[in-house]
């Protein structure tokens, strides 16, 4: 089955501590994997996608293919992180089409 | 741009109503896409259009109806609310899937009594 498995619902973590979102998927394929996030009062954004290789906001997330895994990392958390992440990956679906799906989310609260 | 745009923003409605939440993108996407946000549940995909004329269902299409007659507008009709659909809804847009960034809107949160 497709599926994007987040297993934390909530994260609480202390300014400064490194942070680890974990995210693992089950496709049969080569999906695209993203991270979105939603901060308070905030419409989903997207904060990284695997394919760009990019750092965002400090924050890294590397593709590993043979665990199936999209973890997001931040070597020292802000307060302006706590927000509600989302891992979602993109890739075609047995009918043709493509599918987007999306993990069911993990909160972040970073405490001070 | 304005994006991705939503109304209401929020609603409240009583079983057995009916209703369509508006959404509407300036972004000439092809792909436009319901989900709703419950909590533990993350995003679940309700309906979802590629292109003018063509919608498909998602994965929690019941109760729900949408129809794609321009490219901009694709609005999501509740047939008959019921307090299960008690949720926050998304609209998004993407020019297409296949790695594609979604953009989205601020969300309609709604109430069914």
């Amino acid at each position: 089955a497709q599926r994007v498995t987040q297993p934390e619902k909530l994260l609480s973590v202390f300014k400064g501590a490194p942070v680890e979102l974990k995210c693992n998927y089950s496709y049969s394929g080569s999906p695209e994997l993203f991270w979105y996030v939603q901060y308070s009062r905030q419409r989903l954004q997207l904060l990284l996608r695997h394919i760009s290789r990019e750092s965002i906001k400090g924050f890294t997330a590397d593709l590993n293919k043979g665990e199936t895994s999209f973890h997001l990392k931040k070597p020292f958390a802000q307060e302006e992180d706590s927000a509600m992440y989302y891992c979602a990956l993109s890739g075609p679906s047995t009918s043709g089409t493509y599918k987007y799906i999306f993990g069911t989310g993990t909160r972040l609260k970073v405490l001070a | 741009n304005a994006g991705v745009t939503q109304t209401p923003k929020f609603q409240v409605l009583k079983t057995g109503q009916s209703m369509t939440l508006q959404c509407a993108q300036d972004m000439n996407h092809e792909y436009m896409s319901w989900y709703r946000q419950d909590p533990g549940m993350g995003l679940r995909l309700i309906h979802y259009s590629v292109g003018a004329g063509i919608t498909d269902q998602g994965e929690v299409p019941n109760g729900y109806n949408v129809s794609r007659s321009t490219t901009e507008d694709f609005p999501l009709r509740l047939l008959s609310a019921a307090p299960s659909q008690t949720s926050v809804y998304f609209c998004a847009s993407s020019a297409g899937l296949a790695g594609h960034e979604q953009f989205f809107g601020p969300g309609t949160r709604l109430t069914v009594l």
